[in-house]
Protein backbone atom coordinates (compact mmCIF):
# COMPACT_ATOMS: atom_id res chain seq x y z
CA UNK A 1 0.00 0.00 0.00
CA UNK A 2 1.29 3.54 -0.26
CA UNK A 3 3.71 4.73 2.59
CA UNK A 4 4.27 8.22 3.16
CA UNK A 5 7.65 9.63 5.21
CA UNK A 6 9.24 12.77 5.85
CA UNK A 7 12.73 12.98 6.19
CA UNK A 8 13.60 14.90 9.49
CA UNK A 9 11.36 14.45 12.71
CA UNK A 10 12.68 17.49 13.64
CA UNK A 11 13.32 20.76 12.12
CA UNK A 12 14.59 23.74 14.05
CA UNK A 13 14.94 27.17 12.08
CA UNK A 14 15.76 30.73 13.23
CA UNK A 15 13.05 32.94 13.58
CA UNK A 16 12.96 35.39 10.11
CA UNK A 17 15.05 32.59 8.02
CA UNK A 18 13.40 29.99 5.58
CA UNK A 19 12.55 26.33 5.94
CA UNK A 20 11.95 23.53 4.20
CA UNK A 21 10.53 20.17 4.94
CA UNK A 22 10.73 17.58 2.78
CA UNK A 23 8.27 14.26 2.32
CA UNK A 24 9.33 11.11 -0.12
CA UNK A 25 5.98 8.99 -0.83
CA UNK A 26 5.72 5.26 -2.31
CA UNK A 27 3.19 4.91 -5.18
CA UNK A 28 4.70 6.69 -8.48
CA UNK A 29 0.55 6.81 -9.66
CA UNK A 30 -0.30 9.00 -6.71
CA UNK A 31 -1.27 12.49 -8.72
CA UNK A 32 -2.32 14.41 -5.86
CA UNK A 33 -0.67 15.79 -2.44
CA UNK A 34 -1.37 18.00 0.20
CA UNK A 35 0.56 19.48 3.04
CA UNK A 36 -1.24 19.87 6.29
CA UNK A 37 -0.22 21.65 9.43
CA UNK A 38 -1.03 20.47 13.27
CA UNK A 39 -0.32 22.90 16.07
CA UNK A 40 0.02 21.25 19.34
CA UNK A 41 -3.92 20.31 20.73
CA UNK A 42 -5.45 21.49 17.35
CA UNK A 43 -6.82 19.28 14.82
CA UNK A 44 -4.53 19.21 11.06
CA UNK A 45 -5.15 22.56 9.27
CA UNK A 46 -4.64 22.40 5.56
CA UNK A 47 -2.01 24.67 4.48
CA UNK A 48 -1.75 24.11 0.36
CA UNK A 49 -2.10 21.04 -2.47
CA UNK A 50 -0.59 20.42 -5.26
CA UNK A 51 -1.17 17.80 -8.01
CA UNK A 52 0.93 15.44 -10.42
CA UNK A 53 0.97 17.72 -13.48
CA UNK A 54 2.68 20.91 -12.00
CA UNK A 55 5.92 20.78 -10.04
CA UNK A 56 5.55 23.94 -8.34
CA UNK A 57 2.63 26.18 -6.45
CA UNK A 58 3.14 29.07 -4.39
CA UNK A 59 0.66 30.00 -1.38
CA UNK A 60 1.33 33.00 0.52
CA UNK A 61 4.74 32.30 1.97
CA UNK A 62 4.43 28.83 1.48
CA UNK A 63 5.73 26.70 -1.81
CA UNK A 64 5.64 23.01 -2.45
CA UNK A 65 7.70 21.44 -5.12
CA UNK A 66 6.87 17.79 -6.52
CA UNK A 67 9.33 15.97 -7.90
CA UNK A 68 7.67 12.71 -9.35
CA UNK A 69 10.83 11.74 -11.03
CA UNK A 70 12.36 10.51 -7.21
CA UNK A 71 8.80 10.68 -6.03
CA UNK A 72 9.81 13.56 -3.54
CA UNK A 73 7.77 16.92 -2.57
CA UNK A 74 8.82 20.09 -0.35
CA UNK A 75 7.46 22.30 1.72
CA UNK A 76 8.80 25.50 1.60
CA UNK A 77 8.30 28.08 4.55
CA UNK A 78 9.60 31.82 3.87
CA UNK A 79 10.44 33.89 6.93
CA UNK A 80 9.46 31.09 9.55
CA UNK A 81 7.10 33.10 12.59
CA UNK A 82 6.75 31.81 15.78
CA UNK A 83 3.58 31.18 14.63
CA UNK A 84 4.73 28.58 12.02
CA UNK A 85 5.78 26.27 15.03
CA UNK A 86 3.70 23.16 14.14
CA UNK A 87 4.24 19.24 13.21
CA UNK A 88 3.90 19.23 9.24
CA UNK A 89 2.84 16.59 7.63
CA UNK A 90 2.27 15.66 3.70
CA UNK A 91 -0.71 13.62 2.72
CA UNK A 92 -1.81 11.37 -0.39
CA UNK A 93 -5.73 10.35 -1.05
CA UNK A 94 -5.62 6.21 -0.48
CA UNK A 95 -7.27 5.80 -3.59
CA UNK A 96 -8.71 7.83 -6.86
CA UNK A 97 -8.28 10.93 -5.30
CA UNK A 98 -11.98 11.85 -5.36
CA UNK A 99 -13.79 13.45 -2.41
CA UNK A 100 -14.75 10.06 -0.61
CA UNK A 101 -10.85 9.23 -0.47
CA UNK A 102 -9.42 9.07 2.31
CA UNK A 103 -5.62 10.39 3.01
CA UNK A 104 -2.30 8.45 3.84
CA UNK A 105 -0.04 10.76 6.11
CA UNK A 106 3.37 11.16 6.67
CA UNK A 107 4.71 11.04 10.02
CA UNK A 108 5.32 14.42 10.35
CA UNK A 109 8.08 16.87 11.20
CA UNK A 110 8.31 19.03 13.91
CA UNK A 111 9.37 22.68 13.16
CA UNK A 112 10.67 24.67 16.29
CA UNK A 113 11.01 28.39 15.28
CA UNK A 114 14.38 29.83 17.45
CA UNK A 115 13.86 33.34 18.52
CA UNK B 1 -15.20 31.43 9.02
CA UNK B 2 -17.24 27.93 9.55
CA UNK B 3 -15.51 25.04 10.98
CA UNK B 4 -15.93 20.97 12.51
CA UNK B 5 -16.66 21.17 15.74
CA UNK B 6 -16.34 18.32 17.78
CA UNK B 7 -17.64 16.63 21.39
CA UNK B 8 -16.30 16.01 24.40
CA UNK B 9 -13.09 17.64 24.20
CA UNK B 10 -11.91 14.67 26.55
CA UNK B 11 -13.38 11.70 27.13
CA UNK B 12 -12.73 9.34 29.56
CA UNK B 13 -13.97 5.64 29.89
CA UNK B 14 -13.34 2.20 31.35
CA UNK B 15 -12.38 -0.83 28.96
CA UNK B 16 -15.29 -2.81 27.26
CA UNK B 17 -17.50 0.78 27.90
CA UNK B 18 -19.23 2.17 24.76
CA UNK B 19 -18.79 5.64 23.68
CA UNK B 20 -20.09 8.32 21.13
CA UNK B 21 -17.92 10.96 19.90
CA UNK B 22 -19.85 13.22 18.19
CA UNK B 23 -19.05 16.14 15.80
CA UNK B 24 -20.92 18.69 13.45
CA UNK B 25 -19.14 19.08 10.16
CA UNK B 26 -19.50 22.34 7.65
CA UNK B 27 -22.80 22.80 7.05
CA UNK B 28 -22.43 22.31 3.23
CA UNK B 29 -20.06 19.44 3.02
CA UNK B 30 -21.14 16.58 1.31
CA UNK B 31 -17.91 14.25 3.13
CA UNK B 32 -17.24 13.39 6.58
CA UNK B 33 -14.63 11.46 8.19
CA UNK B 34 -13.08 10.18 11.09
CA UNK B 35 -9.51 9.53 11.68
CA UNK B 36 -7.27 9.02 14.36
CA UNK B 37 -3.76 9.98 16.08
CA UNK B 38 -2.31 7.57 18.84
CA UNK B 39 0.24 10.09 21.00
CA UNK B 40 3.08 10.68 19.07
CA UNK B 41 2.24 9.15 15.58
CA UNK B 42 0.77 10.67 12.14
CA UNK B 43 -3.04 10.56 11.73
CA UNK B 44 -4.74 7.38 10.42
CA UNK B 45 -7.88 7.35 8.12
CA UNK B 46 -10.75 5.94 9.70
CA UNK B 47 -13.74 6.02 7.41
CA UNK B 48 -15.48 7.96 5.41
CA UNK B 49 -19.27 8.83 5.07
CA UNK B 50 -20.86 10.27 1.52
CA UNK B 51 -24.69 10.27 1.15
CA UNK B 52 -25.20 8.52 3.87
CA UNK B 53 -23.47 5.44 3.80
CA UNK B 54 -19.88 5.09 3.93
CA UNK B 55 -17.64 4.77 1.33
CA UNK B 56 -14.34 3.61 2.55
CA UNK B 57 -12.99 2.37 5.54
CA UNK B 58 -9.87 1.17 6.84
CA UNK B 59 -8.73 -2.08 8.35
CA UNK B 60 -8.74 0.06 11.76
CA UNK B 61 -12.49 0.29 11.35
CA UNK B 62 -13.46 -3.31 12.58
CA UNK B 63 -17.11 -4.13 13.55
CA UNK B 64 -16.29 -2.88 16.87
CA UNK B 65 -16.86 1.02 15.06
CA UNK B 66 -19.80 2.58 13.51
CA UNK B 67 -20.56 5.63 12.56
CA UNK B 68 -23.96 7.44 11.60
CA UNK B 69 -25.72 10.91 10.70
CA UNK B 70 -28.74 11.05 12.98
CA UNK B 71 -29.82 14.08 11.44
CA UNK B 72 -28.90 16.79 9.26
CA UNK B 73 -26.08 18.16 11.41
CA UNK B 74 -24.46 15.66 13.74
CA UNK B 75 -22.14 12.81 12.30
CA UNK B 76 -21.00 10.23 14.86
CA UNK B 77 -18.75 7.82 15.86
CA UNK B 78 -19.37 4.72 17.89
CA UNK B 79 -16.97 2.36 19.55
CA UNK B 80 -19.41 -0.76 21.34
CA UNK B 81 -16.54 -1.77 23.47
CA UNK B 82 -13.50 0.09 23.93
CA UNK B 83 -9.98 -1.71 24.24
CA UNK B 84 -6.73 0.15 25.94
CA UNK B 85 -5.45 0.61 22.60
CA UNK B 86 -8.39 2.46 21.82
CA UNK B 87 -6.72 5.46 23.81
CA UNK B 88 -6.37 8.06 21.10
CA UNK B 89 -7.05 11.47 19.81
CA UNK B 90 -9.84 10.67 17.11
CA UNK B 91 -10.27 13.77 14.73
CA UNK B 92 -13.82 14.42 12.64
CA UNK B 93 -13.17 15.90 9.01
CA UNK B 94 -15.44 17.21 6.30
CA UNK B 95 -15.12 17.90 2.70
CA UNK B 96 -16.67 19.66 -0.03
CA UNK B 97 -15.94 17.11 -2.19
CA UNK B 98 -14.67 19.14 -4.83
CA UNK B 99 -14.01 17.12 -8.25
CA UNK B 100 -10.56 15.44 -7.97
CA UNK B 101 -9.94 17.28 -4.63
CA UNK B 102 -9.92 15.57 -1.44
CA UNK B 103 -8.90 18.64 1.02
CA UNK B 104 -10.88 18.02 3.94
CA UNK B 105 -11.06 20.16 6.91
CA UNK B 106 -10.29 18.81 10.02
CA UNK B 107 -12.19 19.55 13.88
CA UNK B 108 -10.31 19.73 17.12
CA UNK B 109 -10.50 15.94 17.96
CA UNK B 110 -12.08 14.19 21.03
CA UNK B 111 -9.28 13.01 23.52
CA UNK B 112 -10.33 9.47 24.18
CA UNK B 113 -8.52 7.99 27.37
CA UNK B 114 -9.75 4.05 27.68
CA UNK B 115 -8.92 2.81 31.32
Amino acid sequence: GESVGLHLPTLSVQEGDNSIINCAYSNSASDYFIWYKQESGKGPQFIIDIRSNMDKRQGQRVTVLLNKTVKHLSLQIAATQPGDSAVYFCAVPMYSGGGADGLTFGKGTHLIIQP
Amino acid sequence: EPEVTQTPSHQVTQMGQEVILRCVPISNHLYFYWYRQILGQKVEFLVSFYNNEISEKSEIFDDQFSVERPDGSNFTLKIRSTKLEDSAMYFCASGPGLAGSSIVFFGPGTRLTVL
